[in-house]
């Protein structure tokens, strides 16, 4: 089992939706969350980091973060062909010396 | 605006020549890393640093070497390159808030 778990999609979303992408992870010491984006052939961009139970909004996206569940999702609000990435889920823990472990990243497409 | 800078941006280079990807840091991070990315697929941690003159492997065996003089400046050395080398090589720097990345440097071995 890998330490942080994603669905590779392509996850297709109509332009306007919401598209909700999930995390999972192993280690049930993790303090820290995040997601990047990146687009093909760049590096990964920080778009949100959440470190408490419950939901995290910065404009059309939004955090969601379980810490019994061991859960961590991102929703897109009004998704435009902008947002089509992949977006890459990524995990902390202290005792790791906060040291990021990433998933594998979920592929979005926005279709207009 | 990007602080952390990788040169050079993109790399062909012959089997067996020696390389040096640079990346520097204006943001005073101790803490540093190298990834390994191919095209469509995941980031491996090749390399790390948590400060001066201290490196450790990443979880991809690679064989690249670092070094680490400066806060600043976190170098990535291959002695001979190989075909097998050819990847996308990305430097990031790291604060509680998270990472921050480099352009990447992309590398092709002929």
């Amino acid at each position: 089992q890998k330490e942080v778990e994603q669905n590779s999609g392509p996850l297709s979303v109509p332009e306007g939706a919401i598209a909700s992408l999930n995390c999972t992870y192993s280690d049930r010491g993790s303090q820290s969350f995040f997601w990047y984006r990146q687009y093909s052939g760049k590096s990964p961009e920080l778009i949100m980091s959440i470190y408490s139970n419950g939901d995290k909004e910065d404009g059309r996206f939004t955090a969601q973060l379980n810490k019994a569940s061991q859960y961590v999702s991102l929703l897109i609000r009004d998704s435009q062909p902008s947002d089509s990435a992949t977006y890459l889920c990524a995990v902390a823990a202290a005792a790791a010396g906060n040291k990021l472990t990433f998933g594998g990243g979920t592929r979005v497409l926005v279709k207009p | 605006e990007a602080d952390i800078y990788q040169t050079p941006r993109y790399l062909v280079i012959g089997t067996g020549k020696k390389i040096t990807l640079e990346c520097s840091q204006t943001m005073g991070h101790d803490k540093m890393y190298w990834y390994q990315q191919d095209p469509g697929m995941e980031l491996h941690l090749i390399h790390y640093s948590y400060g001066v003159n201290s490196t450790e492997k990443g979880d991809l065996s690679s064989e690249s070497t670092v070094s680490r003089i400066r806060t600043e400046h976190f170098p990535l050395t291959l002695e001979s390159a190989r075909p097998s080398h050819t990847s996308q090589y990305l430097c990031a720097s790291s604060s509680l808030h998270g990472y921050t990345f480099g352009s990447g440097t992309r590398l092709t071995v002929v």
